[in-house]
Protein backbone atom coordinates (compact mmCIF):
# COMPACT_ATOMS: atom_id res chain seq x y z
CA UNK A 1 0.00 0.00 0.00
CA UNK A 2 1.28 3.21 -0.92
CA UNK A 3 -0.80 4.84 1.15
CA UNK A 4 -2.06 8.57 -0.07
CA UNK A 5 -0.28 9.98 -2.80
CA UNK A 6 0.26 13.60 -3.80
CA UNK A 7 1.58 15.55 -7.03
CA UNK A 8 3.86 17.75 -7.27
CA UNK A 9 5.62 18.09 -3.90
CA UNK A 10 6.43 21.56 -4.50
CA UNK A 11 4.99 24.44 -6.82
CA UNK A 12 5.74 27.80 -7.87
CA UNK A 13 2.88 29.78 -9.61
CA UNK A 14 2.70 32.98 -10.82
CA UNK A 15 -0.55 34.80 -10.22
CA UNK A 16 -3.40 34.89 -11.80
CA UNK A 17 -2.00 30.96 -13.20
CA UNK A 18 -4.05 27.98 -12.74
CA UNK A 19 -3.00 24.13 -11.67
CA UNK A 20 -4.27 20.99 -10.18
CA UNK A 21 -2.58 18.95 -7.32
CA UNK A 22 -2.99 15.59 -7.56
CA UNK A 23 -3.98 13.30 -4.25
CA UNK A 24 -4.99 9.41 -5.05
CA UNK A 25 -5.40 7.07 -1.87
CA UNK A 26 -5.48 3.06 -2.77
CA UNK A 27 -6.73 1.92 0.68
CA UNK A 28 -10.44 1.92 -0.49
CA UNK A 29 -11.23 4.69 1.80
CA UNK A 30 -14.74 6.69 1.14
CA UNK A 31 -13.66 9.92 2.96
CA UNK A 32 -11.03 12.40 1.34
CA UNK A 33 -10.20 15.42 2.25
CA UNK A 34 -8.20 18.58 1.28
CA UNK A 35 -6.45 20.81 4.37
CA UNK A 36 -4.12 23.65 4.05
CA UNK A 37 -1.28 25.10 6.47
CA UNK A 38 0.28 28.46 6.37
CA UNK A 39 3.39 28.73 8.53
CA UNK A 40 3.13 28.21 12.50
CA UNK A 41 -0.68 27.32 11.58
CA UNK A 42 -2.74 24.37 11.89
CA UNK A 43 -4.17 22.88 9.37
CA UNK A 44 -7.90 24.01 7.51
CA UNK A 45 -10.00 22.28 5.47
CA UNK A 46 -10.76 23.56 2.04
CA UNK A 47 -13.17 20.47 0.68
CA UNK A 48 -14.17 17.12 1.78
CA UNK A 49 -15.50 14.27 0.21
CA UNK A 50 -17.48 11.39 1.08
CA UNK A 51 -17.89 9.65 -1.48
CA UNK A 52 -17.36 9.49 -5.25
CA UNK A 53 -19.83 12.22 -7.12
CA UNK A 54 -20.05 14.23 -3.39
CA UNK A 55 -18.03 17.13 -2.41
CA UNK A 56 -18.78 19.54 0.11
CA UNK A 57 -16.92 22.85 0.86
CA UNK A 58 -14.97 23.12 4.34
CA UNK A 59 -13.60 26.37 6.42
CA UNK A 60 -11.83 28.09 3.91
CA UNK A 61 -13.29 27.12 0.15
CA UNK A 62 -12.75 30.36 -1.56
CA UNK A 63 -10.69 30.12 -4.93
CA UNK A 64 -10.54 26.39 -4.74
CA UNK A 65 -12.59 23.46 -7.03
CA UNK A 66 -12.42 20.06 -6.41
CA UNK A 67 -14.03 16.99 -7.67
CA UNK A 68 -14.49 12.83 -6.71
CA UNK A 69 -14.82 10.67 -10.24
CA UNK A 70 -13.41 7.80 -8.56
CA UNK A 71 -12.99 6.26 -5.23
CA UNK A 72 -8.99 6.72 -5.36
CA UNK A 73 -8.81 10.32 -6.70
CA UNK A 74 -9.34 13.44 -5.49
CA UNK A 75 -7.72 16.62 -7.01
CA UNK A 76 -8.05 19.91 -6.24
CA UNK A 77 -8.02 22.92 -8.75
CA UNK A 78 -6.65 26.77 -7.94
CA UNK A 79 -8.10 28.88 -10.45
CA UNK A 80 -6.65 32.12 -10.66
CA UNK A 81 -3.51 31.16 -8.30
CA UNK A 82 -3.12 34.89 -5.66
CA UNK A 83 -0.50 35.14 -3.00
CA UNK A 84 -3.03 34.09 -0.26
CA UNK A 85 -3.19 30.22 -1.67
CA UNK A 86 0.57 30.32 -0.71
CA UNK A 87 1.03 27.51 1.76
CA UNK A 88 1.57 23.76 2.42
CA UNK A 89 -1.54 21.59 0.85
CA UNK A 90 -2.46 18.20 2.39
CA UNK A 91 -5.14 15.28 0.91
CA UNK A 92 -5.97 12.98 3.73
CA UNK A 93 -8.54 9.95 3.61
CA UNK A 94 -10.56 7.82 6.14
CA UNK A 95 -12.99 4.87 6.24
CA UNK A 96 -15.98 6.16 7.65
CA UNK A 97 -18.79 3.77 8.44
CA UNK A 98 -21.42 3.37 11.34
CA UNK A 99 -18.87 3.27 13.79
CA UNK A 100 -17.85 6.36 13.56
CA UNK A 101 -15.00 9.06 13.02
CA UNK A 102 -12.21 7.31 11.54
CA UNK A 103 -8.43 7.65 11.53
CA UNK A 104 -7.30 10.35 9.00
CA UNK A 105 -4.25 9.33 6.78
CA UNK A 106 -2.48 12.03 5.44
CA UNK A 107 -0.28 12.24 2.44
CA UNK A 108 3.30 14.29 2.06
CA UNK A 109 1.84 17.76 1.08
CA UNK A 110 2.40 19.88 -1.93
CA UNK A 111 4.44 23.06 -0.93
CA UNK A 112 2.95 25.30 -3.49
CA UNK A 113 4.42 29.22 -3.61
CA UNK A 114 2.27 32.31 -6.04
CA UNK A 115 4.87 34.81 -6.86
CA UNK B 1 -18.90 25.32 16.84
CA UNK B 2 -15.27 23.31 17.62
CA UNK B 3 -12.33 24.38 19.27
CA UNK B 4 -8.90 23.23 20.00
CA UNK B 5 -6.72 25.46 21.97
CA UNK B 6 -2.51 24.28 22.05
CA UNK B 7 -1.45 27.14 24.36
CA UNK B 8 2.19 25.87 24.12
CA UNK B 9 3.46 27.49 21.31
CA UNK B 10 6.94 26.15 22.04
CA UNK B 11 8.65 23.81 24.49
CA UNK B 12 12.51 23.39 24.73
CA UNK B 13 13.49 20.20 27.21
CA UNK B 14 16.43 18.37 27.48
CA UNK B 15 16.87 14.98 26.28
CA UNK B 16 15.54 12.56 28.94
CA UNK B 17 13.49 15.13 30.59
CA UNK B 18 9.83 14.33 30.53
CA UNK B 19 7.55 17.07 28.70
CA UNK B 20 3.85 17.15 28.69
CA UNK B 21 1.89 18.62 25.99
CA UNK B 22 -1.48 20.72 26.29
CA UNK B 23 -4.72 20.62 24.63
CA UNK B 24 -7.97 22.24 25.52
CA UNK B 25 -11.39 21.59 23.31
CA UNK B 26 -14.51 22.61 22.99
CA UNK B 27 -17.67 21.22 21.52
CA UNK B 28 -21.18 20.62 21.96
CA UNK B 29 -21.41 17.10 20.73
CA UNK B 30 -21.45 14.18 23.04
CA UNK B 31 -19.72 12.12 20.62
CA UNK B 32 -16.70 13.18 19.44
CA UNK B 33 -13.21 12.17 18.76
CA UNK B 34 -9.76 13.57 19.87
CA UNK B 35 -6.70 12.58 17.63
CA UNK B 36 -2.67 13.45 18.37
CA UNK B 37 -0.45 13.74 14.84
CA UNK B 38 2.97 14.43 15.02
CA UNK B 39 5.20 16.39 12.43
CA UNK B 40 8.59 16.36 12.18
CA UNK B 41 10.45 18.50 9.93
CA UNK B 42 10.50 16.69 7.07
CA UNK B 43 6.70 18.06 6.95
CA UNK B 44 4.71 15.00 6.81
CA UNK B 45 2.13 14.18 9.25
CA UNK B 46 1.86 11.06 11.14
CA UNK B 47 -1.15 9.99 13.35
CA UNK B 48 -0.37 9.13 17.03
CA UNK B 49 -3.17 8.23 18.66
CA UNK B 50 -7.30 8.37 18.57
CA UNK B 51 -9.75 8.56 21.94
CA UNK B 52 -13.09 8.49 21.51
CA UNK B 53 -15.10 10.81 24.07
CA UNK B 54 -16.85 7.47 25.51
CA UNK B 55 -13.64 6.17 26.44
CA UNK B 56 -11.62 7.94 29.45
CA UNK B 57 -8.83 5.73 30.02
CA UNK B 58 -5.69 6.78 29.71
CA UNK B 59 -3.09 4.81 27.56
CA UNK B 60 0.49 4.65 27.74
CA UNK B 61 2.57 3.25 24.26
CA UNK B 62 6.04 3.29 24.91
CA UNK B 63 7.06 6.45 26.27
CA UNK B 64 4.33 8.07 25.30
CA UNK B 65 1.06 8.64 27.41
CA UNK B 66 -2.20 10.32 27.24
CA UNK B 67 -4.51 11.74 30.27
CA UNK B 68 -7.96 12.39 28.43
CA UNK B 69 -10.19 14.34 30.88
CA UNK B 70 -13.87 15.26 30.15
CA UNK B 71 -14.45 16.92 33.13
CA UNK B 72 -11.86 19.75 31.96
CA UNK B 73 -11.57 19.59 28.22
CA UNK B 74 -8.16 18.11 27.83
CA UNK B 75 -6.69 15.73 26.13
CA UNK B 76 -3.35 15.60 27.32
CA UNK B 77 0.21 14.18 25.76
CA UNK B 78 3.36 12.98 27.69
CA UNK B 79 6.48 11.85 26.58
CA UNK B 80 8.38 9.91 28.78
CA UNK B 81 12.43 10.24 28.63
CA UNK B 82 12.45 12.46 26.02
CA UNK B 83 14.96 11.98 23.16
CA UNK B 84 16.26 14.44 19.97
CA UNK B 85 13.82 12.43 17.46
CA UNK B 86 11.41 13.42 19.03
CA UNK B 87 11.46 17.41 17.95
CA UNK B 88 8.61 18.23 15.85
CA UNK B 89 5.30 19.75 16.18
CA UNK B 90 2.50 18.00 17.81
CA UNK B 91 -1.06 19.06 16.85
CA UNK B 92 -4.48 17.74 18.78
CA UNK B 93 -7.32 17.37 16.43
CA UNK B 94 -10.97 17.28 17.28
CA UNK B 95 -14.11 15.38 14.93
CA UNK B 96 -17.43 14.48 15.84
CA UNK B 97 -20.01 11.79 14.41
CA UNK B 98 -21.31 13.26 11.49
CA UNK B 99 -20.98 16.13 9.21
CA UNK B 100 -18.22 14.39 7.28
CA UNK B 101 -15.76 13.61 10.44
CA UNK B 102 -13.95 16.66 10.08
CA UNK B 103 -11.22 17.76 11.47
CA UNK B 104 -10.44 20.63 13.92
CA UNK B 105 -6.82 21.16 14.20
CA UNK B 106 -5.18 23.02 17.00
CA UNK B 107 -2.00 25.67 16.23
CA UNK B 108 0.28 22.73 17.37
CA UNK B 109 3.09 22.98 19.83
CA UNK B 110 6.54 23.20 18.59
CA UNK B 111 9.01 20.36 20.72
CA UNK B 112 12.54 21.29 21.11
CA UNK B 113 14.42 18.29 22.39
CA UNK B 114 18.49 19.57 22.71
CA UNK B 115 21.05 17.00 24.19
Amino acid sequence: NAGVTQTPKFRILKIGQSMTLQCTQDMNHNYMYWYRQDPGMGLKLIYYSVGAGITDKGEVPNGYNVSRSTTEDFPLRLELAAPSQTSVYFCASSYTGTSGADTQYFGPGTRLTVL
Amino acid sequence: AQKVTQAQTEISVVEKEDVTLDCVYETRDTTYYLFWYKQPPSGELVFLIRRNSFDEQNEISGRYSWNFQKSTSSFNFTITASQVVDSAVYFCALSFTGGGNKLTFGTGTQLKVEL
